[in-house]
């Protein structure tokens, strides 16, 4: 069974701030993809990285995928309180064919301004 | 092009029933998947359906099923309702592989 540990759990900081949120496997997956999820709302797609080592930059957001492609992290710089919500990762498994996603489970950030 | 929908947005059922829930894609997706949300276990896969097929199952108890149409509007079923399955259910739709767009889910109240 694959498993994605998330960390941390909550992250509260002030607007202006840098943070990180990790996302770790001792599997490996063929992508990973970040989502973030507002209260009352599905989880939005933010990116999807596939390539070990492979870095996205998505305005104020940086996502890296490990060289093993077992872990993955999120930096936002400057943060903004528009950034508050659960971010999520999530694995695909490379031996299924299709669609079947394996979630982290979720870091909740808040962003005070 | 509209995303993807979910109905009922909300349900309330008592143990013992069974519940349908709706999910109609976004135009052009053929592969819709299913997943539980809860405070304790978080996103949990339930099953894919692609092209009316059943691709792929979570592991999940036989009272949940679920079936897609011609159209790739899909249901999920859960029968004899228990309390823990109590949850947000989410519907995704996609085109490709690894990349799902979401719905806002069914928030189920089992009491």
């Amino acid at each position: 069974t694959q498993l994605l540990e998330q960390s941390p759990q909550f992250l509260s900081i002030q607007e202006g701030e840098n943070l990180t949120v990790y996302c770790n496997s001792s599997s490996v997956f063929s992508s990973l993809q970040w989502y973030r999820q507002e209260p009352g709302e599905g989880p939005v797609l933010l990116v999807t990285v596939v390539t070990g080592g492979e870095v996205k930059k998505l305005k104020r957001l940086t996502f890296q995928f490990g060289d093993a492609r077992k872990d993955s992290s999120l930096h936002i710089t400057a943060a903004q309180p528009g950034d508050t919500g659960l971010y999520l990762c999530a694995g695909g498994d490379g031996k299924a064919a299709g669609n079947k996603l394996t979630f982290g489970g979720g870091t909740r950030v808040l962003v005070k301004p | 092009k509209a995303g993807v929908t979910q109905t009922p947005r909300y349900l309330i059922k008592t143990r013992g029933q069974q519940v349908t829930l709706s999910c109609s894609p976004i135009s052009g997706h053929r592969s819709v998947s299913w997943y539980q949300q809860t405070p304790g276990q978080g996103l949990q896969f339930l099953f894919e359906y692609f092209s009316e097929t059943q691709r792929n199952k979570g592991n999940f108890p036989g009272r949940f099923s679920g079936r897609q149409f011609s159209n790739s509007r899909s249901e999920m079923n859960v029968s004899t309702l228990e309390l823990g399955d109590s949850a947000l259910y989410l519907c995704a739709s996609s085109l490709s592989l690894n990349e799902q767009f979401f719905g806002p889910g069914t928030r189920l109240t089992v009491l």
